[in-house]
């Protein structure tokens, strides 16, 4: 198993651009979520979902839109890019909504809006 | 929303030294999770804590959820190179039926461990 794939690794945008972070997984989780990283700060909750179809906003969503068409994808999309943007962002999936299932992270995707 | 004060933000030690970090809060939590990032990686849970008071290990990490329930400690023996990284701590508030989305996440401590 793969686990959790993100692409890109790093993007660089300038202000205005939009683009799509991509985050698959192979574990046939159906809860998913988009986490951003700042320096010196905590994950935030950006976007979740608990299944294909649904989707539902975090603590951070505004300047974000997800989709969640099939059960592996679960791509952010970015539609005007703003310095604000600049960060570590990191998909995660797990099992289910309870205690006994913990997340699973990718990698992250550095962005950096300039 | 919640807050968590993680400490120390950086610490700096010679291999083969104990390391301590701890988060505060100052809600209570039902739940406390430690995990650690390797550099360009994302986190990966090390120890979870569901009860008041409970002490659980793992190799030599040890973590203890507090008995207010508004903090937990994170010990590291006879630490080694392999242990550099950032260490965040998590925390689920009472009554949050234990969903993932309502994770709150300290700002994580760097450890660096020295030859």
């Amino acid at each position: 198993n793969a686990g959790v794939t993100q692409t890109p690794k790093f993007r660089i945008l300038k202000i205005g651009q939009s683009m799509t972070l991509q985050c698959t997984q192979d574990m046939n989780h159906n809860y998913m979520y988009w986490y951003r990283q700042d320096p010196g700060m905590g994950l935030k909750l950006i976007y979740y979902s608990v299944g294909a179809g649904i989707t539902d906003k975090g603590e951070v969503p505004n300047g974000y839109n997800v989709s969640r068409s099939t059960t592996e994808d679960f791509p952010l999309r970015l539609e005007l890019a703003a310095p604000s943007q600049t960060s570590v962002y990191f998909c995660a999936s797990s099992y289910s909504d309870g205690r006994n299932s913990p997340l699973h992270f990718g990698n992250g995707t550095r962005l950096t809006v300039t | 929303g919640q807050q968590l004060n993680q400490s120390p933000q950086s610490m700096f030690i010679q291999e083969g030294e104990d390391v301590s970090m701890n988060c505060t809060s100052s809600s209570i939590f039902n739940t406390w999770l430690w995990y650690k990032q390797d550099p360009g990686e994302g986190p990966v849970l090390l120890i979870a804590l569901y009860k008041a008071g409970e002490l659980t290990s793992n190799g030599r990490l040890t973590a203890q959820f507090g008995i207010t329930r508004k903090d937990s400690f994170l010990n590291i023996s006879a630490s080694i190179p392999s242990d550099v990284g950032i260490y965040f701590c998590a925390g689920q508030a009472l009554y949050s039926m234990g969903s993932a989305r309502q994770l709150t996440f300290g700002s994580g401590t760097q450890l660096t461990v020295l030859p």
